[in-house]
C-alpha cells in the first residue's frame, strides 16, 4: 500500500488530453514538491516533471504538472502512442523522513 | 553527462546479504545524494534509501534495520547492502542521482533471492 495514491489505470485516444492524479497528505505533498516519472516497458524510470511543474530538458511541453494542497496532477495533451507507459508520482515525506512513491498508473493509448 | 551502472550478483540465497554497487561516470560521487530504488516484477517502485558522501544517510523505515549504504570515493562508486534477504527482496534494483528529484537513473540490475 503506497503512501501516495494514484489510479491504477488511465486511458485515452490519440490526440486526447488525459490527467493522472496523485493524492497524499500534509506530511508529503502538502509540504514538499512533487516529481513525476515515466517508465516505458522494460526500461528504467525517467524524470518527467520535477518541482511540481518543471520539465527537464528534452521533455515535450505536452506534459505538464500541477499541485494544489495535498494533491498533484500530471496532464498529457495531444496523446501519442509512445506515451503508453507507467507513470509514478513521488515526493519527500517529512514524517517518514524519506522519499515516497505513488503506486503507479498504467496509461493505455487506445 | 552523468551515467550510472549497477553491478552485483544476480542470485542471492535466502538469509544472506545482497550487495550491489553503482558506478558513477561523468561526475563525482562526492557531490549530491545518491539513492537506491527497487521494483519487484510487475509492481511499483520502492525507495530503499539515499546517502551523501559525507556519511549522511536516509533509509526507508520499512527496510532500515537491514540496509547499509556507503561510498568508495577512490572508485567513484556507492554501494547497497541488504541483509537477511528473503524472496520478497527479489526485484530490479536501480541506483539514481538524487537532487531534490532523481534525475539520472541506472539501467537497473535484477536480483533474485532463491536457494
Amino acid at each position: 500500500q503506497s503512501v501516495l495514491t494514484q489510479p491504477p489505470s488511465a486511458s485515452g485516444t490519440p490526440g486526447q488530453r488525459v490527467t493522472i492524479s496523485c493524492s497524499g497528505s500534509s506530511s508529503n505533498i502538502g509540504s514538499n514538491t512533487v516529481n513525476w516519472y515515466q517508465q516505458l516497458p522494460g526500461t528504467a524510470p525517467k524524470l518527467l516533471i520535477y518541482s511540481n511543474d518543471q520539465r527537464p530538458s528534452g521533455v515535450p511541453d505536452r506534459f505538464s504538472g500541477s499541485k494544489s494542497g495535498t494533491s498533484a496532477s500530471l496532464a498529457i495533451s495531444g496523446l501519442q502512442s509512445e506515451d503508453e507507459a507507467d507513470y509514478y508520482c513521488a515526493t519527500w515525506d517529512d514524517s517518514l523522513n524519506g522519499r515516497v512513491f505513488g503506486g503507479g498508473t498504467k496509461l493505455t493509448v487506445l | 553527462q552523468v551515467q550510472l551502472q549497477e553491478s552485483g550478483p544476480g542470485l542471492v540465497k535466502p538469509s544472506e546479504t545482497l550487495s550491489l554497487t553503482c558506478t558513477v561516470s561523468g561526475g563525482s560521487v562526492s557531490s549530491f545524494y545518491w539513492s537506491w530504488i527497487r521494483q519487484p516484477a510487475g509492481k511499483g517502485l520502492e525507495w530503499i534509501g539515499r546517502m551523501y558522501a559525507s556519511g549522511i544517510t536516509h533509509y526507508n523505515p520499512s527496510l532500515k534495520s537491514r540496509v547499509t549504504m556507503s561510498e568508495d570515493t577512490s572508485k567513484n562508486q556507492f554501494s547497497l547492502k541488504l541483509t537477511s534477504v528473503t524472496a520478497a527482496d527479489t526485484a530490479v534494483y536501480y541506483c539514481a542521482r538524487d537532487l531534490r528529484h532523481m534525475d539520472v537513473w541506472g539501467q537497473g540490475t535484477t536480483v533474485t533471492v532463491s536457494s
